[in-house]
């Protein structure tokens, strides 16, 4: 299994506060993607790296901000969280396409209610 | 802009049986990937099998195997000899160039005994 470690694993918050998640990969890969699962929805990506300091909007964007200061760690930041941000939140790596076996890896998710 | 559509919200099928799931995809490009994932109640997401878009050659996994009719742009999932442990959500995922991987809604896969 790919090395993809998401933290925290379950978070409660209430609405307007700050929240932070982590995501950290030791397998050296160049993209780092974040996506949010709700039902009827299936996952639908937030923002994605494609190398430190490198990062690009997907289609929910708004009210999310990331960062990727090293390659093995990318940040997801809800600057005031919102009921509407209550979710499942994945991380997944890939190689890029340079490579022969393109493909991503899932993290195991981070629970985020907002109350 | 490019789409993911699974148009079966859920599906069964009797342990031992063939089902094939359903995806069709929206693109103009012609160098891609397509993904079939499947996601068990521990909430993992797993990668089943992958096909490159310039393959002509549907790819195949043990019992999984894809139908991809680039013309059409579709991309279904056949699962022979359905077990158990196959019942999950299942999502198919399209990627080209721009490296952003856009999933489809999903279909939850019951296995009845």
């Amino acid at each position: 299994d790919a090395g993809i470690t998401q933290s925290p694993r379950h978070k409660v918050t209430e609405t307007g506060t700050p929240v932070t998640l982590r995501c950290h990969q030791t397998e050296n890969h160049r993209y780092m993607y974040w996506y949010r699962q709700d039902p009827g929805h299936g996952l639908r990506l937030i923002h994605y790296s494609y190398g430190v300091k490198d990062t690009d909007k997907g289609e929910v964007s708004d009210g999310y901000s990331v960062s990727r200061s090293k390659t093995e760690d990318f940040l997801l930041t809800l600057e005031s969280a919102t009921s509407s941000q209550t979710s499942v939140y994945f991380c997944a790596i890939s190689e890029g396409p340079t490579s022969t076996n393109e493909k991503l890896f899932f993290g195991s998710g981070t629970q985020l209610s907002v109350l | 802009a490019q789409t993911v559509t699974q148009s079966q919200p859920e599906m069964s099928v009797q342990e031992a049986e063939t089902v094939t799931l359903s995806c069709t995809y929206d693109t103009s490009e012609s160098d891609y990937y397509l993904f079939w994932y499947k996601q068990p109640p521990s909430r993992q997401m797993i990668l089943v099998i992958r096909q490159e878009a310039y393959k002509q050659q549907n790819a195949t996994e043990n019992r999984f195997s894809v139908n991809f009719q680039k013309a059409a742009k579709s991309f279904s999932l056949k699962i022979s000899d359905s077990q158990l442990g196959d019942a999950a959500m299942y999502f198919c995922a399209y990627k080209d160039r721009d490296d952003k991987i856009i999933f489809g809604k999903g279909t939850r896969l019951h296995i009845l005994p």
